[in-house]
């Protein structure tokens, strides 16, 4: 049973461009979250997605943007990179939108240059 | 305002040594959520426990435990016999509510050497 996958594992922007995050759930769940860990700091929440709308959003601005498919996996979007953007952005998935137990992916790297 | 605080940054302990990462959170709401998840050097956040706030038994898992004292608003963790497989940064993270997002420390680093 696979677990939370996301792809690319590492990515290098130059400031100004836009990427995609990638995030497949695990099998059976379809809420999912995506959440930025900045270096030496615990991750952030950047918002949810679940029934392919977005339910709730943590203090990041428009830049940041998703998508969720119908078969549950999710797309982060983040315009106009910053410099600050550099971070490991985590997915994490779970069965409805409770929070019994998040399971996460292992993040890709974003460096921003 | 809700927050968590994990005073400790780094811990460096040797093996079969008994350790205690600390979590003081702050919350107005009555009903929340704390959770203990594990961070390896591959990245995932792996999920240790969560605790209700209407729950203040103390659990044990294997060589794992966790203390949830209302009065002081912590919910501190301790690993029993450390092994070295268990260096790792550990959060402490808090929901206000089932299905909202999660708030976390920032983290403690473990170091246990053989």
């Amino acid at each position: 049973d696979a677990g939370v996958t996301q792809s690319p594992t590492h990515l290098i922007k130059t400031r100004g461009q836009q990427v995609t995050l990638r995030c497949s759930p695990k099998s059976g769940h379809d809420t999912v979250s995506w959440y930025q860990q900045a270096l030496g700091q615990g991750p952030q929440f950047i918002f949810q997605y679940y029934e392919e709308e977005e339910r709730q959003r943590g203090n990041f601005p428009d830049r940041f943007s998703g998508h969720q498919f119908p078969n549950y996996s999710s797309e982060l979007n983040v315009n106009a990179l910053l410099l600050g953007d550099s971070a490991l952005y985590l997915c994490a998935s779970s069965p409805g939108q409770g929070y019994e137990k998040l399971f996460f992916g292992s993040g890709t790297q974003l460096s921003v240059l | 305002a809700q927050k968590v605080t994990q005073a400790q940054t780094e811990i460096s302990v040797v093996e079969k040594e008994d350790v205690t990462l600390d979590c003081v959170y702050e919350t107005r709401d009555t009903t929340y959520y704390l959770f203990w998840y594990k961070q390896p050097p591959s990245g995932e956040l792996v999920f240790l426990i969560r605790r209700n706030s209407f729950d203040e038994q103390n659990e044990i898992s294997g060589r794992y435990s966790w203390n949830f004292q209302k009065s002081t608003s912590s919910f501190n963790f301790t690993i029993t016999a450390s092994q070295v497989v268990d260096s790792a940064v550990y959060f402490c993270a808090l929901s206000e509510s089932a299905g909202t997002a999660l708030i976390f420390g920032k983290g403690t680093t473990l170091s246990v050497s053989s």
